[in-house]
């Protein structure tokens, strides 16, 4: 299997659940990033992670928790969501430091809804 | 202040019509990247070009035709004869300096062509 994966592609939850969205690339680059898109709002960069190590975090509320146990494997963990975390969460990879290619490599996304 | 403005929020066409979405970019640097991808109703956002600022020269592949003007911080793109599966949502982005850790997407141009 090539390019981005992200696991599930839909995902309905509780506020008082707690749940994972896994990311996985193919692709051999060494930097991931969390997206969320919601509606009529630009993308949001969420996490980076560059060789495993987070290098960005922009201000992302504690109930989102990020995980990277290898350079191929993203996840972001989830609990106590609130109902306007509802969004599409996008996935993406690139190799970081290489001036060529394609910039982002993304996956299908995952579909949130907390109700 | 927003580093990629893509003014149309949305865009409708009938199929067989030239239609032109518009990019304008913000940034300092001398050199950077700019992109444009497609996010059609699956969700994933796929790559369709990449230009780098030392590159002026236009493109065009297929019916996809880019117009990339530094005088104008402009990268327009252009669908001729547009096709019903031309429907997506259409993402202009910015890196600066090579480093796709810092990528600032527009909001994006949602275009409808009906048959």
């Amino acid at each position: 299997e090539t390019g981005v994966t992200q696991t599930p592609r839909h995902l309905v939850m509780g506020m008082t659940n707690k749940k994972s969205l896994k990311c996985e690339q193919h692709l051999g680059h060494n930097a991931m990033y969390w997206y969320k898109q919601s509606a009529k709002k630009p993308l949001e960069l969420m996490f980076v992670y560059n060789f495993k190590e987070q290098t960005e975090n922009n201000s992302v509320p504690s109930r989102f928790s990020p995980e990277c146990p290898n350079s191929s494997h993203l996840f972001l963990h989830l609990h106590t969501l609130q109902p306007e975390d509802s969004a599409l969460y996008l996935c993406a990879s690139s190799q970081e430091g290489r001036t060529g290619g394609s910039g982002y490599t993304f996956g299908s996304g995952t579909r949130l809804t907390v109700v | 202040a927003q580093k990629v403005t893509q003014a149309q929020t949305e865009i409708s066409v009938v199929e067989k019509e030239d239609v032109t979405l518009d990019c304008v970019y913000e940034t300092r640097d001398t050199t950077y990247y700019l992109f444009w991808y497609k996010q059609p109703p699956s969700g994933e956002l796929v790559f369709l070009i990449r230009r780098n600022s030392f590159d002026e020269q236009n493109e065009i592949s297929g019916r996809y035709s880019w117009n990339f003007q530094k005088s104008t911080s402009s990268f327009n793109f252009t669908i001729t004869a547009s096709q019903v599966v031309d429907s997506a949502v259409y993402f202009c982005a910015l890196s600066e300096a090579g480093y796709f850790n810092k990528f600032y997407f527009g909001s994006g141009t949602k275009l409808n062509v009906k048959p």
